[in-house]
């Protein structure tokens, strides 16, 4: 069974950093690709940032670019996705999700974690 | 940046009808689109991708159609279970941007 298991979410200042953690099982997580979608409160989805199963290809939103950076460990099966520079603007839950398939980068998004709240504050 | 825009905002459906959901797209997507359903506090759920093709475990209640800029998400007839809130997503290439979603409620 797939799981997908965010963590790392909670209260931070502007300006400051934190660093979210997607833990996944149940598939062979090097051969897929993955990506990092959130959702402010009340609002619709808006998609982040998203690695290739390698991780040698990335991609992002430009409303992150330079301030976020997606990476992943495939030795420990986790993905992540630090976040620098904080604003108001960032609160929202963080969701991972993986690739319906293995050949490519873009593809939709079959298997979503639960989500990290977010909560960029003074 | 492809700009998804899905109509109506909100859709009043009774259980049993009929609901049909559209998605338009600024620049052609190819075939590259994919639906989710959410409900509150839940994860979204893939329904459709490649426009048409239901994901696994999908009821058949659930049709996607169209290609290039224009695409229909329909179901056929309403269970309780399907009143939630539908996004389109392209994946034709980067940033792959999302619809601002459409409400199905109940009438």
């Amino acid at each position: 069974e797939v799981q997908l298991l965010e963590s790392g979410g909670g209260l931070v200042q502007p300006g400051g950093s934190l660093r979210l953690s997607c833990a996944a099982s149940g598939f062979t997580f090097s051969s897929y690709a993955m990506t990092w979608v959130r959702q402010a409160p009340g609002k619709g989805l808006e998609w982040v940032s998203a690695t290739s199963g390698s991780g040698g290809s990335t991609n992002y939103a430009d409303s992150v670019k330079g301030r976020f950076t997606v990476s992943r460990d495939n030795s420990k099966n986790t993905l992540y996705l630090q976040m620098n520079s904080l604003r108001a603007e960032d609160t929202a839950v963080y969701y991972c999700a993986k690739a319906l398939t293995s050949i490519a980068v873009a593809a939709p998004l079959d298997y979503w974690g639960q989500g990290t709240l977010v909560t960029v504050s003074s | 940046e492809i700009v998804m825009t899905q109509s109506p905002a909100t859709l009043s459906v009774s259980p049993g009808e009929r609901a049909t959901l559209s998605c338009r797209a600024s620049q052609s997507v190819s075939s590259n689109l994919a639906w989710y359903q959410q409900k509150p506090d839940q994860a979204p759920r893939l329904l459709i991708y490649g426009a048409s093709t239901r994901a696994t475990g999908i009821p058949a209640r659930f049709s996607g159609s169209g290609s290039g800029t224009e695409f229909t998400l329909t179901i056929s007839s309403l269970q309780s279970e399907d009143f939630a809130v539908y996004y389109c997503q392209h994946y034709n290439n980067w940033p792959q941007t999302f619809g601002q979603g459409t409400k199905v409620e109940i009438k």
